[in-house]
């Protein structure tokens, strides 16, 4: 199993230009989340989606859109890029659903650095 | 005020040494809480969930205060290979949704 895989590794982006993150999971999961991380802010949510079908905004929505294409893959688009996105973006996935019982591991991928300039 | 607070550290420690951190959080109605560890420039991992009663996993303690709604984790026997930055996280979620919120960590350097 790959777990969660992100592509592209990292990318530079001039203001005002577009880009989709992609996301995809192998474990079958129902659950997965769209964060970045910035320095002295630790992680934060942008969008998430609880299962296939459904998403919601996280705690930073604003400049980003999402879509859940399947159960295995949430991409990520940004679609006028601006020098505040600067940031490294995580994808993650978790089992979620309904089985009465709500806390489970999150499984992160590997990242995407991006830089807009 | 931040949802979840952490000493940024850095902590520097030799091996062998015991450290320990804690957490603090806001929101009361948080349900359950997590240590997760995260290498430079690399993804983070789960460490360890953090129960009520308070759970132990080798040479790693959890506790959770509710009451002062704190948390800690301590390690014992510091290794070289411990040094990285520890998250402490919070869900906040829904009966079928994870809502992670995640503190700004606490860097561990541990030397020979």
């Amino acid at each position: 199993n790959a777990g969660v895989t992100q592509t592209p590794k990292f990318q530079v982006l001039k203001t005002g230009q577009s880009m989709t993150l992609q996301c995809a999971q192998d474990m079958n999961h129902n659950s997965m989340y769209w964060y970045r991380q910035d320095p002295g802010m630790g992680l934060r949510l942008i969008y998430y989606s609880a299962s296939e079908g459904t998403t919601d905004k996280g705690e930073v929505p604003n400049g980003y859109n999402v879509s859940r294409l399947n159960k295995r893959e949430f991409s990520l688009r940004l679609e006028s890029a601006a020098p505040s996105q600067t940031s490294v973006y995580f994808c993650a996935s978790s089992e979620g659903g309904s089985r009465g019982r709500f806390s489970y591991e999150q499984y992160f991928g590997p990242g995407t650095r991006l830089t807009v300039t | 005020r931040k949802e979840v607070e952490q000493d940024p550290g850095p902590f520097n420690v030799p091996e062998g040494a015991t450290v320990a951190f804690n957490c603090t959080y806001s929101n009361s109605a948080s349900q359950s809480f997590f240590w997760y560890r995260q290498d430079c420039r690399k993804e983070p991992k789960l460490l360890m969930s953090v129960y009520s009663s308070g759970n132990e996993d080798g040479r790693f303690t959890a506790q959770l205060n509710r009451a002062s709604q704190y948390i800690s984790l301590l390690i014992r026997d510091s290794k070289l290979s411990d040094s990285a930055t520890y998250l402490c996280v919070v869900n906040v979620g829904t009966y079928n949704t994870d809502k992670l919120i995640f503190g700004t960590g606490t860097r561990l350097q541990v030397f020979p």
